[in-house]
């Protein structure tokens, strides 16, 4: 069975700062690895989509790295902004039914 | 272009009613997904549909059922609530051409049963 931690669960940082968010999943058998942001009471947001055959994806001050054989991915968040404030989950799907999900990071960006 | 769109918003539920949760797509999607999500357990899958006319079972199954009513449309059914059904209920979708494509999520739905 697929299991997704995320370490640390929570975070805090002083605004300006880079930061790296953890995912690691113990099944290398995946499809893809997307990270999420999910702000308090709402829905998830999609902010990349890692294929298993690639290593990592960039979108503006984002960018994602996937290393399938040790089972982790990490998300590097550049010049931390209050806005980037959210939990972050990060989602592996294993066959085309199914995804599992970490626990997410709670981010706050201190102005 | 609405994405993912679930209905209700909010709900209370008396123990014992019955009540569906609806969702609609508009992105041409394969599979749909019904996720519940609680404090402390994350997100789990309730059950999936991998195509229109196909449904599965997910993690939690127990206690709902769903129906895929075409390709745009997934709901999920309640038939006896319980206390234990409290939670947020997320549909989301994936897959146009590409089953390895980014999945979407609507807005939830916040469910309390008393």
């Amino acid at each position: 069975k697929q299991e997704v931690t995320q370490i640390p669960a929570a975070l805090s940082v002083p605004e300006g700062e880079n930061l790296v968010l953890n995912c690691s999943f113990t099944d290398s058998a995946i499809y893809n690895l997307q990270w999420f942001r999910q702000d308090p009471g709402k829905g998830l947001t999609s902010l990349l989509l890692i294929q298993s055959s690639q290593r990592e994806q960039t979108s503006g001050r984002l960018n994602a790295s996937l290393d399938k054989s040790s089972g982790r991915s990490t998300l590097y968040i550049a010049a931390s902004q209050p806005g980037d404030s959210a939990t972050y989950l990060c989602a592996v799907r294993t066959n085309a039914g199914k995804s599992t999900f970490g626990d997410g990071t709670t981010l706050t960006v201190k102005p | 272009n609405a994405g993912v769109t679930q209905t209700p918003k909010f709900q209370v539920l008396k123990t014992g009613q019955s009540m569906t949760l609806q969702c609609a797509q508009d992105m041409n999607h394969n599979s749909m997904y019904w996720y519940r999500q609680d404090p402390g357990m994350g997100l789990r899958l309730i059950y999936y549909s991998a195509s229109e006319g196909t449904t599965d079972k997910g993690e939690v199954p127990n206690g709902y059922n769903v129906s895929r009513l075409n390709k745009r449309e997934f709901s999920l059914r309640l038939e006896s609530a319980a206390p234990s059904q409290t939670s947020v209920y997320f549909c989301a979708s994936s897959g146009g051409q590409s089953k390895y494509t980014e999945a979407f999520f609507g807005q939830g739905t916040r469910l309390t049963v008393v």
